[in-house]
């Protein structure tokens, strides 16, 4: 069974406090590994894919990088807009019927203050 | 383009009443999905379609329906609702071919009494 756990579940951060998400995956072959933003009262915002271990990507103030356990989402100087929930979610190479189904994990509450 | 839009933002039933959530996608997508978000629970799967008039099930599919008539439309059914469906859905559609992503609707908040 795919399993998905992030931590920590509620962040706080002072305004320029460079800080780390974690998500940590476990797989029956990995095809993708997802970043969702999503704000109070709205459907997540996708962020980025990742496919392979040592792949990065990088939007604005945000990193994402990827190990065969784990990914992590690099927060740099970040500001009060960054305040949201983020999904980290995985797809497996073999899931159902085809499906292309996501496993998400329950995601972290980042809240920055000014 | 709209992207992904669900019908109706907001709705609150009564204990064994039905209705039906619409979700419409303009982008031509093959794969469409609904998803229920509880706190502290994460989202999860309730039902999903691989291609027009085809549907399955996710991990959570008890007290639930779906229709797919058209590969724009993906309809979620609740024929006889309880307190228990009392939560946020979303839908989210993603074009054929495994390692894309899911485009998600702005979300249905239901509240079952």
């Amino acid at each position: 069974e795919d399993q998905v756990t992030q931590s920590p579940e509620a962040l706080r951060l002072q305004e320029g406090e460079s800080s780390s998400l974690n998500c940590s995956y476990t797989v029956s072959g990995l095809r993708g590994l997802f970043w969702y933003r999503q704000d109070p009262g709205k459907g997540p915002e996708f962020l980025f894919t990742l496919y392979s271990a040592g792949e990065e990507k990088e939007k604005e103030r945000l990193k994402a990088t990827l190990t065969k356990k784990e990914s992590f989402l690099h927060i740099t100087a970040p500001k009060p807009e960054d305040s949201a929930t983020y999904l980290c979610a995985v797809q497996a190479a073999y899931s159902g019927a085809g499906s292309y189904q996501l496993t998400f994990g329950k995601g972290t509450k980042l809240s920055v203050i000014p | 383009n709209a992207g992904v839009t669900q019908t109706p933002k907001f709705r609150v039933l009564k204990t064994g009443q039905s209705m039906t959530l619409l979700c419409a996608q303009d982008m031509n997508h093959e794969y469409m999905y609904w998803y229920r978000q509880d706190p502290g629970m994460g989202l999860r799967l309730i039902h999903y379609s691989v291609g027009e008039g085809t549907t399955a099930k996710g991990e959570v599919p008890d007290g639930y329906n779906v229709s797919r008539l058209k590969k724009q439309n993906f309809l979620l059914g609740l024929e006889s609702a309880a307190p228990s469906q009392t939560s946020v859905y979303f839908c989210a559609s993603t074009p054929f071919g495994g390692g894309r992503e899911q485009y998600f609707g702005p979300g249905t908040r239901l509240t079952v009494t």
